[in-house]
């Protein structure tokens, strides 16, 4: 079955210590996007990608750094800049295609909490 | 980038028809107005998406007036299980493959409907 893949499902971190979330599309999808979500929050996005070797900031991009070597991974990194990286991170993917708006496929997410 | 609103929540009971209804004044030409669904700690799923008129699948129903400005999720005959949140999301995917920025990407808080029995 298509779909994404985000791995850890749980993880902790220490202050000071940078981690990096897994994101695995087998979809065929273009672009690839990683949002935050706080409780009771809606979604923010903090990068994208519509190719290969690109990638663009979203609005919360500040202490993430995200690379995109292969279609099929958007890995993202939480640093240690990042002052309040207590959250659920969100991947998702779409398809580049004709006129509309993009359409989503979000994985399950990845729960990061900091000690 | 055009900007939605939405009610914080709402409440309904089983068997009733829902109808959020999201505010988009400044909605462009070339916008679509496309719905998700998300349970907690999951990610949000597509609903439905329309640019106009009305459009219906297997879930909800879409309704969009003449002038765009606002736009109609209609549930039909909800259950326990369509206790979620709700976004409504406005934007046009070729203006972010043309270098035009993250159009159509922002999620708001969305609705918080609950289905009470």
């Amino acid at each position: 079955d298509g779909g994404i893949t985000q791995s850890p499902k749980y993880l902790f971190r220490k202050e000071g210590q940078n981690v990096t979330l897994s994101c695995e599309q087998n979809l065929n999808h273009d672009a690839m996007y990683w949002y935050r979500q706080d409780p009771g929050q809606g979604l923010r996005l903090i990068y994208y990608s519509q190719i290969v070797n690109d990638f663009q900031k979203g609005d919360i991009a500040e202490g993430y750094s995200v690379s995109r070597e292969k279609k099929e991974s958007f890995p993202l990194t939480v640093t240690s800049a990042q002052k309040n990286p207590t959250a659920f991170y969100l991947c998702a993917s779409s398809m580049q295609g004709a006129a509309g708006a993009n359409v989503l496929t979000f994985g399950a997410g990845s729960r990061l909490t900091v000690l | 980038l055009a900007k939605t609103t939405q009610p914080i929540s709402m409440d309904s009971y089983e068997g009733q028809e829902v109808n959020i209804t999201c505010s988009h004044n400044n909605i462009a030409t070339n916008d679509y107005i496309t719905w998700y669904q998300q349970f907690p700690s999951q990610g949000p799923r597509f609903i439905i998406q329309g640019y106009k008129t009305k459009v219906t699948n297997e879930v909800a129903s879409l309704f969009i007036p003449a002038d765009r400005k606002s736009s109609t999720l209609s549930l039909p005959r909800v259950s326990l299980s369509d206790t979620a949140v709700y976004y409504c999301l406005v934007g046009d995917s070729l203006l972010m493959y043309s270098g035009g920025g993250a159009d159509g990407l922002t999620f708001g808080k969305g609705t918080h409907l609950i289905i009470q029995p």
